[in-house]
């Protein structure tokens, strides 16, 4: 059974430019959230797609976007880069409906130079 | 919102040795997670705790929550090696759906 994917995996942009992270959800998942961790931060929820509507939203500006298709799979956005977006980004896909184990993928690892 | 706070922020153990990591909650518990994270990769469930007096074990770890303190703590027996990683404790926001608060997270090195 395939595990929760995460593509890229590494990535380097610069100020000022978009990012498009995309993650697939374990086979029969329908819950996806997204999680950005820092250093400083830590691990912070960024939102959650059940069914291609958004459930959950946490405290991040409106830079930060995501949806997610009728197959579960999921993307992120976020626009107009900058330096503290440097994070690592997780997505998690769950079976359950609601609050159940969260099935993390590798990460998506963003420098913003 | 809930803040979790772990104990000790990091530790280093000779292998062999036992070591226990507290993770304490601003508000009540509903549900508690534990997971493990290598460096720079993604989170691997351990366990999940949801009624107050709780006790799980997998191999040579167990959990507990105690509802009143509104903590849980993780007690690892004879640490290996790979043990090693950083220990990440997850409450229930109880916002609805998948949300986890994170707690600041506690790096375990074990050495040889």
């Amino acid at each position: 059974k395939a595990g929760v994917t995460q593509t890229p995996r590494y990535l380097i942009k610069t100020r000022g430019q978009q990012v498009t992270l995309s993650c697939s959800p374990i086979s029969g998942h329908r819950s996806v959230s997204w999680y950005q961790q820092t250093p400083g931060q830590g691990l912070q929820f960024l939102f959650e797609y059940f069914s291609e509507t958004q459930r959950n939203k946490g405290n991040f500006p409106g830079r930060f976007s995501g949806r997610q298709f009728s197959n579960s799979r999921s993307e992120m956005n976020v626009s107009t880069l900058e330096l503290g977006d440097s994070a690592l980004y997780l997505c998690a896909s769950s079976l359950a409906v609601t609050i159940g184990e969260l099935f993390f993928g590798e990460g998506s690892r963003l420098t913003v130079l | 919102s809930q803040e979790l706070e772990q104990s000790p922020q990091s530790l280093i153990v000779q292998e062999g040795k036992n070591l226990t990591i507290n993770c304490t909650s601003s508000k009540t518990l509903y549900g508690l997670y534990w997971y493990k994270q290598k460096y720079g990769e993604g989170l691997i469930f351990l366990m999940m705790l949801q009624k107050g007096g709780e006790e799980k074990s997998h191999e040579k770890i167990t959990a507990k929550l105690d509802e009143k303190k509104q903590q849980s703590s993780l007690h690892i027996t004879a640490s290996q090696p790979s043990h090693a990683g950083i220990y990440l404790c997850g409450a229930d926001d109880k916002g609805g759906g998948n949300k986890l608060t994170f707690g600041t997270g506690t790096q375990l090195k074990v050495e040889l």
